[in-house]
């Protein structure tokens, strides 16, 4: 699996968009790119995946870029309980594709 | 989404001896199920895979006669602690999944914390 590289850490205001970078510029032709998100002491939460196509659900927006190589995930209204560490993984679809789990980014959303 | 349980959602034991945690989906079949570990302020390590009826595949340096993993039917498996050390104290997460699915996301459990005095 491809890996990805993301900033440790961002801030956001509160009530303000929230645009999470991810680079995977090693990402093969059938690997989507999945973001999932982790509140303290919780197991994680998906958000959204997508190929190549920008995705959008209740939840989040994902941007790719043309290349695949890097995304962006996007918060539209940050609130508090957005406060998380937020993991960008790309895996094949199917069940050959584990979830390898990085860093992520520590998203901390401030009043 | 999903919903996935975990039993106990904590537990403390002694050294020496042996923890089971269980791993439910709710309201789903699940055709897979992963084992995650998670030590405070780190990110989580898979530790194996299990497909229904299975044996399961463990990842490298993950001890398979220490951490017994069963998934007996399609909704639960089972992580079997042998023989716990303060070492093996971490967040143990399961995830399950649906191959059948068009979707196959994973879903999460909520975590089970093992203390090992």
């Amino acid at each position: 699996d491809a890996k990805t590289t993301q900033p440790p850490s961002m801030d956001c205001a509160e009530g303000r968009a929230a645009n999470l970078p991810c680079n995977h510029s090693t990402i093969s032709g059938n690997e989507y790119v999945y973001w999932y998100r982790q509140i303290h002491s919780q197991g994680p939460q998906y958000i959204i995946h997508g190929l190549k196509n920008n995705e959008t659900n209740e939840m989040a927006s994902l941007i790719i870029t043309e290349d695949r190589k890097s995304s962006t995930l996007i918060l539209p209204h940050a609130t508090l309980r957005d406060t998380a560490v937020y993991y960008c993984i790309v895996r094949v679809s199917g069940n050959t594709g584990k979830l390898i789990f990085g860093q992520g980014t520590t998203l901390q959303v401030k009043p | 989404g999903a919903v996935v349980s975990q039993h106990p959602s904590r537990v403390i034991c002694k050294s020496g001896t042996s923890v089971k945690i269980e791993c439910r989906s709710l309201d789903f079949q699940a055709t897979t199920m992963f084992w995650y570990r998670q030590f405070p302020k780190q990110s989580l390590m898979l530790m194996a895979t299990s497909n229904e009826g299975s044996k399961a595949t463990y990842e490298q340096g993950v001890e398979k006669d220490k951490f017994l993993i069963n998934h007996a039917s399609l909704t639960l498996s089972t992580l079997t602690v042998t023989s716990a050390h303060p070492e093996d104290s971490s967040f143990y997460i399961c995830s399950a999944t649906d191959w059948t699915q068009s979707y196959n996301e994973q879903f999460f459990g909520p975590g089970t914390r093992l203390t090992v005095l």
